[in-house]
């Protein structure tokens, strides 16, 4: 079992839908979560960040952690064709290391 | 204000040929990150360098597999004879800090090509 699972998707939605993407995570050890965006032919980059449980909020996206499910959720409101990306949920294992769930293919159709 | 740089872009090697694929971190980072994204996967870890000390390799496939940053700047991964289960991008990764949970600012990866 690996130690974040993420649904591959694909996952294609129209414009302006509100868009759900959730990871599992196994080691309850594991405190930060971050949500990376990979565009086609390029290298991750962290979306957001959250600590432990709780919800956290920047513009459009919406990070969710609940600790006691082990479950992660990023949501996109208003979703735009620029949104189309492949979406790594990812946490820290030990002090540096990232462990990346497998991804998931968004398409945004206009 | 460049971001980390990783040469070449793409590489195709012959099944048993060396490559090397080179890392250039953001001025002044301490800390270098390799990855290994198979096709359809998330990144998976293979090694990490503080300055020029190379503090863990367990991601590493195998003793084919060679990483080293020797004046705690530019980094080279080398994969020796290669295989086809070798062909993936490789992404390199650096950040700031020494303690603490640091951002990692990604390279935009080598796409190795083994046939």
């Amino acid at each position: 079992q690996k130690e974040v699972e993420q649904d591959p998707g694909p996952l294609s939605v129209p414009e302006g839908a509100i868009v759900s993407l959730n990871c599992t995570y196994s080691n309850s050890a594991f405190q930060y979560f971050m949500w990376y965006r990979q565009y086609s032919r390029k290298g991750p980059e962290l979306l957001m960040y959250t600590y432990s449980s709780g919800n956290k909020e920047d513009g459009r996206f919406t990070a969710q952690v609940d600790k006691s499910s082990k479950y992660i959720s990023l949501f996109i409101r208003d979703s735009q064709p620029s949104d189309s990306a492949t979406y790594l949920c990812a946490t820290y294992q030990g002090a540096q290391k990232l462990v990346f769930g497998q991804g998931t293919r968004l398409t945004i159709n206009p | 204000g460049a971001g980390v740089s990783q040469s070449p872009r793409y590489k195709v090697a012959k099944r048993g040929q060396d490559v090397a694929l080179r890392c250039d971190p953001i001025s002044g980072h301490v800390s270098l990150f390799w990855y290994q994204q198979a096709l359809g996967q998330g990144p998976e870890f293979l090694t990490y360098f503080q300055n020029e000390a190379q503090l863990d390799k367990s991601g590493l496939p195998s003793d084919r597999f060679f990483a080293e940053r020797p004046e705690g700047s530019v980094s080279t991964l080398k994969i020796q004879r290669t295989q086809q289960e070798d062909s993936a991008v490789y992404l390199c990764a650096s950040s700031g800090g020494l303690a603490g949970l640091n951002e990692q600012f990604f390279g935009p990866g080598t796409r190795l090509t083994v046939l």
